[in-house]
């Protein structure tokens, strides 16, 4: 367990609703990643952190923004949802302690767009 | 870029078998990691082994061990003695140690264990 939760766990809204999730971790972790998991594509990043308002984009990013204006929080909003949001988000801290390179996942986010 | 294959959507194996998963993988960089998840119904992706590219040794956590071929870009998982608790999708990952570090997946290959 590397203390992340993710925020609602479960969230279902409308078309063109904006949403906005969150991940907490409890770790000083610098680097925060947010994924989205859909069937056949494992899972892909949409963006991440590397350290307080230091984001960058992943492969998925369009539709997406994210803010980290404290170490513990990494925001993921949709600005205005749409049905091809709908999908599992995971949020993922990397740790580097005792010499290695590992992510570790928050429970994740079920999200559905109506 | 990276990519990250795994051929088989589905696998099944007898408890108290054992089972290999597939991964290939392609990147022209020469430093990363190798890594198998693991995801149960619960949905949460545990870490099962992880590989780093420069270790010739193959990596081994109790009944997982991996068969890590360089060369041939290739990233085997095997599961000895086979429980009913191994039941999951499991995902083989990339992490390339330049540029963004993301982490790619493939596609997932889920196991079935039967009693």
């Amino acid at each position: 367990d590397a203390g992340i939760t993710q925020s609602p766990r479960h969230k279902v809204t409308e078309t063109g609703t904006p949403v906005t999730l969150r991940c907490h971790q409890t770790e000083n972790h610098r680097y925060m990643y947010w994924y989205r998991q859909d069937p056949g594509h494992g899972l892909r990043l949409i963006h991440y952190s590397y350290g307080v308002k230091d984001t960058d984009k992943g492969e998925v990013s369009d539709g997406y923004s994210v803010s980290r204006s404290k170490t513990e929080d990494f925001l993921l909003t949709l600005e205005s949802a749409t049905s091809s949001q709908t999908s599992v988000y995971f949020c993922a801290i990397r740790d580097s302690g005792g010499g290695y390179n590992e992510q570790f996942f928050g429970p994740g986010t079920r999200l559905t767009v109506l | 870029a990276q990519t990250v294959t795994q051929s088989q959507p589905e696998m099944s194996v007898q408890e108290a078998e054992t089972v290999t998963l597939s991964c290939t993988y392609d990147t022209s960089e020469s430093d990363y990691y190798l890594f198998w998840y693991k995801q149960p119904p619960s949905r949460q992706m545990i870490l099962v082994i992880r590989q780093e590219a420069y270790k010739q040794q193959n990596a081994t956590e109790n009944r997982f061990s991996v068969n890590f071929q360089k060369a041939a870009k290739s990233f085997s998982l095997k599961i000895s003695d086979s429980q009913l608790g191994d039941a999951a999708m499991y995902f083989c990952a990339l992490w390339v140690l330049q540029g963004a570090q993301k982490l790619v997946f493939g596609q997932g290959t889920r196991l079935t264990i039967n009693p």
